[in-house]
């Protein structure tokens, strides 16, 4: 079956520019998180959804940063005026629950470029 | 969350097993262990998760001693494909994973 896709897989931003990156999780998977990974780091944590609501932002960087899942299914992570130390990759993952347990499935990742 | 020590990097030739030891001294007692993997330009891939002694997939085995406070990745019979980086977790409570900069396996030919 399909997994979690994102798009686009490569962006190249000019910095102030805004830019949105999409997540379409596996169907019915109740829990949608985003990370962001440096390059030669492992994924932190930015945000977490239930269904449409978004339990969790406390990762998020600064209020450049915006998520939104509002049907509860595809999200959209946005970043408003993006910097030099926004670039990276940002992967979305997608859960059938977000309780303990652990095991997210993860998407290729949107690689983030701000020159 | 525990915090996790694991190798930098680990080098390996094909049909070698690779262990990589994870230590987590502050493991609490709710605490899971889990590893996932990541190939270049993909996604993290959930492998194993387990909470004492052993537990083995078609994929891996993990090994857990009986005071927890470390654990061991075993990949049997390795080949290039399975060059990646290896990430611990410890403490998946709920829904936040805390990877870590993980281990490099680099297999060789």
């Amino acid at each position: 079956g399909a997994g979690v896709s994102q798009s686009p897989r490569y962006k190249v931003a000019k910095r102030g520019q805004d830019v949105a990156l999409r997540c379409d999780p596996i169907s019915g998977h109740v829990s949608l998180f985003w990370y962001q990974q440096a390059l030669g780091q492992g994924p932190e944590f930015l945000t977490y959804f239930q269904n449409e609501a978004q339990l969790d932002k406390s990762g998020l960087p600064s209020d450049r940063f915006f998520a939104e899942r509002p049907e509860g299914s595809v999200s959209t992570l946005k970043i408003q005026r993006t910097q030099q130390e926004d670039s990276a990759v940002y992967l979305c993952a997608s859960s059938f629950s977000g309780g303990t347990g652990g095991e997210q499935y993860f998407g290729p990742g949107t690689r983030l470029t701000v020159t | 969350l525990a915090k996790t020590t694991q190798p930098i990097s680990m080098d390996s030739y094909e049909g070698q097993e690779v262990n990589i030891t994870c230590s987590h001294n502050n493991i609490a007692t709710n605490d899971y262990i889990t590893w996932y993997q990541q190939f270049p330009s993909q996604g993290p891939r959930f492998i194993i998760q387990g909470y004492k002694t052993k537990v083995t997939n078609e994929v891996a085995s993990l090994f857990i001693p009986a005071d927890r406070k470390s654990s061991t990745l075993s990949l049997p019979r390795v080949s290039l494909s399975d060059t990646a980086v290896y990430y611990c977790l410890v403490g998946v409570r709920d829904y936040k994973l805390s990877f870590g900069a993980g281990t490099t396996v680099t297999v060789r030919a």
